[in-house]
């Protein structure tokens, strides 16, 4: 079956740094997302993206954070600046449609830590 | 976003059926109810969703109140493998974006 995988599993950085964060979604999936989860905390909306630009983001996705889709498989969140407040757990999810009738399908995460 | 009312926890023997219930008496006309689960150490995981009817599959049942404002997901035959966090969400039909909330840990006694 096929499933969205992220990399790396975990990350490890210095405040400040900058990270990028990395998600193969399903090959035939148009929509993409970016949620995170503080520990212990509610999984949050971060982004969506189709069609090459964002479609919607939350009020966590400020400046310091930006999306791309650089090739035709993978789909990067970038943390230009990190504080120790990102430190989280990241998912990235994919659909093959949008609304409030469509599946999405989350990858495993990438666990971030900001010391 | 509509607001949906779950226990924090719920206990089931294994190989029991399990009736997780959900309250939403806000949902409106164009609200999907979904439910997600979230295993241990990974990232959410579809289970099932509808909009007025009764719903089944593979991995549960969906059962809608006739006035929409409850739902109860039902898994008929738990295993320990189903010990996770069961969110119940309203989507909009227009929405992209799914909005979590503590959902209710169900644990699995063997």
């Amino acid at each position: 079956e096929p499933e969205v995988t992220q990399t790396p599993s975990h990350q490890v950085t210095q405040m400040g740094q900058e990270v990028i964060l990395r998600c193969v979604p399903i090959s035939n999936h148009l929509y993409f997302y970016w949620y995170r989860q503080i520990l212990g905390q509610k999984v949050e909306f971060l982004v969506s993206f189709y069609n090459n630009e964002i479609s919607e983001k939350s009020e966590i996705f400020d400046d310091q954070f930006s999306v791309e889709r650089p090739d035709g498989s993978n789909f990067t969140l970038k943390i230009r600046s990190t504080k120790l407040e990102d430190s989280a757990m990241y998912f990235c999810a994919s659909s093959e449609s949008a609304g409030g009738t469509d599946t999405q399908y989350f990858g495993p995460g990438t666990r971030l830590t900001v010391l | 976003d509509a607001k949906t009312t779950q226990p924090n926890s719920m206990e089931s023997n294994e190989e029991e059926p399990v009736h997780l219930p959900c309250n939403h008496s806000t949902i409106s006309g164009t609200d999907y109810i979904h439910w997600y689960r979230q295993l241990p150490s990974q990232g959410p995981e579809y289970v099932i969703h509808g909009l007025t009817s009764n719903v089944n599959n593979r991995m549960a049942s969906l059962a809608i109140a006739e006035d929409r404002k409850s739902s109860t997901l039902i898994l008929h035959r738990a295993t320990l493998r189903d010990a996770a966090v069961y969110y119940c969400i309203l989507r909009d039909h227009r929405d992209d974006k799914i909005i979590f909330g503590k959902g209710t840990r169900l644990h699995i006694l063997p």
